[in-house]
């Protein structure tokens, strides 16, 4: 079984500033690992995605991941964040199978 | 439309009453998804059906949920005598392999049992 572990659940920043929302998993298998955001009022939308080579992994929005197989984590960051950044963050985990694992979601809401 | 389509977006019912939420795909994908979001919760996964049949449905709570998707496309979920701890999002994905692709989600479908 895969479970995964977002470990803020809300994170307050303002406009221009770097931020980091952390994910945590555990796996028994071999996992691939995907950011996903929703705007308000709308789907899930995919960011990034890793599934294998360079453990930096660059997505939409200027945002970026670094997957740590000793640490199982996959972070992801943002140098430097806007208002429309403002939305719920869910890092998730998927095996061969199809079956996708999802973390509670970050609220990161952007200040002016 | 190009992306995924679910309906109602919003149903309001009664306990103990019948429900159906209806899921069309992203034409060509062969995977599909349904997930179930409460709120302050991530998605939490139902069933995944590659093609026409249940690849795993080890997420269905109980047996009063049920889905189907007879013509390997759009895909219908079924939950008998609802009740009140259903009420929830109802989410749709597809993917257009089911391997560690990217799911593709519709907007959900807002369940309230009254």
């Amino acid at each position: 079984a895969q479970s995964v572990t977002q470990l803020d659940s809300q994170v307050p920043v303002f406009e221009e500033a770097p931020v980091e929302l952390r994910c945590n998993y555990s796996s028994s298998v071999s996992v691939y690992l995907f950011w996903y955001v929703q705007y308000p009022n709308q789907g899930l939308q995919l960011l990034l995605k890793y599934l294998s080579g360079s453990t930096l992994v660059k997505g939409i929005n200027g945002f970026e991941a670094e997957f740590n197989k000793s640490q199982t984590s996959f972070h992801l960051r943002k140098p430097s964040v806007h208002i429309s950044d403002t939305a719920e963050y869910f890092c998730a985990v998927t095996t061969n199978a199809g079956k996708s694992t999802f973390g509670d979601g970050t609220t990161l809401t952007v200040k002016p | 439309g190009a992306g995924v389509s679910q309906t109602p977006s919003n149903k309001v019912t009664e306990k103990g009453k019948y429900v159906e939420l209806r899921c069309d795909p992203i034409s060509g994908h062969t995977a599909l998804y349904w997930y179930r979001q409460s709120l302050g919760q991530g998605p939490e996964f139902l069933i995944y059906f590659q093609g026409t049949g249940a690849a795993d449905d080890s997420g269905l709570p109980n047996d009063r949920f049920f889905a189907v998707r007879p013509e390997g496309s759009v895909s219908t979920l079924k939950i008998q005598r609802t009740e009140r701890g259903d009420s929830a999002v109802y989410l749709c994905a597809s993917s257009s392999t089911g391997e560690a692709g990217e799911l593709f989600f519709g907007e959900g479908s807002r369940l309230t049992v009254l």
